[in-house]
């Protein structure tokens, strides 16, 4: 069973600094890897995928994430930090083992604070 | 255009009380998807569809019935409304049953209170 772990339910950056959003995930099989963003009284916008084309991947509005084997780890970064990038960030795995209707499964979430 | 749209946004009502919710996706997509998100933003899958047929039923108690009429609709139905019922509830949509990197599309959600 794949499972996912975002560390840190809330990070706050100052607006233009460094944005470093942690994911590890657990799966019996090599996984798929999701980023979504949720903007308030919204739905989840897909930001990136790890398809196993490319560990490094790059995705909307300057997010990019690197799929990291030996760490188990899928970590989300962007360079610079907008005060529109606030929002709530989701990781999420989909397992290869079952088929793609099994539906992804999700981190419980992190909350993205920019301070002007 | 909107992708995938659910009514209503918002469901107020007491419980015991039957209500449903309606998601439609004009994407052209054979896998649709039903997801609960609880008051601590934690989102779990409870259903997923393929073409009209149920493919996943995550131990979601039997008060809760999808119905999908054709494969752009799947509406969830719920009986018996609890409390614990109270939640933000997301469609979502993605190409095909055997794809595990295909996107999901999900909807605005619906936002429903039992009181």
């Amino acid at each position: 069973a794949q499972s996912v772990t975002q560390l840190g339910s809330h990070v706050s950056v100052s607006e233009g600094a460094l944005v470093l959003l942690r994911c590890n995930y657990s799966s019996s099989v090599p996984p798929y890897l999701f980023w979504y963003v949720q903007y308030p009284n919204q739905g989840l916008q897909l930001l990136l995928k790890y398809t196993s084309a490319a560990t490094l991947v790059k995705g909307i509005n300057g997010f990019e994430a690197e799929f990291k084997k030996s760490e188990t780890s899928f970590h989300l970064t962007k360079p610079s930090a907008h005060m529109s990038d606030a929002a709530e960030y989701f990781c999420a795995v989909s397992d290869r083992s079952g088929g793609g209707a099994d539906g992804l499964t999700f981190g419980k979430g992190t909350h993205l604070i920019i301070q002007p | 255009d909107t992708a995938v749209s659910q009514t209503p946004k918002y469901l107020v009502t007491q419980m015991g009380n039957d209500k449903s919710i309606k998601c439609e996706q004009n994407l052209g997509h054979d896998t649709m998807y039903w997801y609960k998100q609880d008051s601590k933003k934690f989102l779990k899958i409870m259903f997923s569809y393929n073409n009209k047929e149920l493919i996943i039923n995550e131990t979601v108690p039997n008060r809760f019935s999808p119905k999908s009429p054709d494969k752009a609709h799947l509406n969830l139905h719920i009986n018996s409304l609890e409390l614990g019922d109270s939640a933000v509830y997301f469609c979502a949509s993605s190409q095909d049953l055997n794809s595990h990197t295909d996107t999901q599309y999900f909807g605005p959600g619906t936002r429903l209170t039992v009181l």
